[in-house]
């Protein structure tokens, strides 16, 4: 599976739109992009995924770049709620294995 | 639907005891997979279950765990003797097992071996 590169951490003001990158330059064409949550003290929380066309759910969207090289996940609003560390994963969708990185640590500032 | 259920939520021991983690997947869902996270691992893959087979055990650390589903909707993860580097939160995870499908993550079970 490819890797992935995230930035170790980030800010963002509640309220704002959170814009999280990830680079997954190896990517093959059968990977999809899957972004996942951790909240202090609880279990990871599927947030999207996608393979190469943007995609929105009620939590989030996601923007992958035309050479699929890079993507974005997009929290529109932040809340304080957000605060998390988030995975950005590749994965062969016919592959079960989740190869976590170190994530980007969000976070929301009031 | 409940989620991903997990037992104890927390767990204290002493090195040597024997430890039993519980998990109760998703309804419906034939997928099974024992994660654990540590600071200086991040979140590892132990065991893979699928229709109540283990399929990958590769990330099992030792003999000395043991993972079992005997059906559907119950599998257990057991650790004897336990080990203080045991110490870790152990999360559990269920699928529907089609294409691209998700994982999703119960509360996962904070063990301390002494």
């Amino acid at each position: 599976d490819a890797k992935t590169t995230q930035p170790t951490s980030m800010d963002c003001a509640e309220g704002r739109a959170a814009n999280l990158p990830c680079n997954h330059s190896t990517i093959s064409g059968n990977e999809y992009v899957y972004w996942y949550r951790q909240i202090h003290s609880q279990g990871p929380q599927y947030i999207i995924h996608g393979l190469k066309n943007n995609e929105t759910n009620e939590m989030a969207s996601l923007i992958i770049t035309e050479d699929r090289k890079s993507s974005t996940l997009i929290l529109p609003h932040a809340t304080l709620r957000d605060t998390a560390v988030y995975y950005c994963i590749v994965r062969v969708n016919s592959n079960y294995q989740l190869i976590w990185g170190a994530g980007t640590k969000l976070i929301i500032k009031p | 639907d409940a989620g991903v259920i997990q037992s104890p939520r927390h767990e204290v021991t002493e090195m040597g005891q024997e430890v039993t983690l519980r998990c109760k997947p998703i309804s419906g869902h034939n997928s099974l997979f024992w994660y654990r996270q540590t600071m200086m691992r991040g979140l590892e893959l132990l065991i893979y279950f699928n229709n109540n087979v283990p399929i990958d055990d590769s990330g099992m650390p030792e003999d000395r765990f043991s993972a079992k589903m005997p059906n559907a909707s119950f599998s257990t993860l057991k650790i004897q003797p336990s080990e203080p580097r045991d110490s870790a939160v152990y999360f559990c995870a269920s699928s529907s097992g089609q294409v691209a499908d998700t994982q999703y993550f119960g509360p996962g079970t904070r063990l301390t071996v002494l």
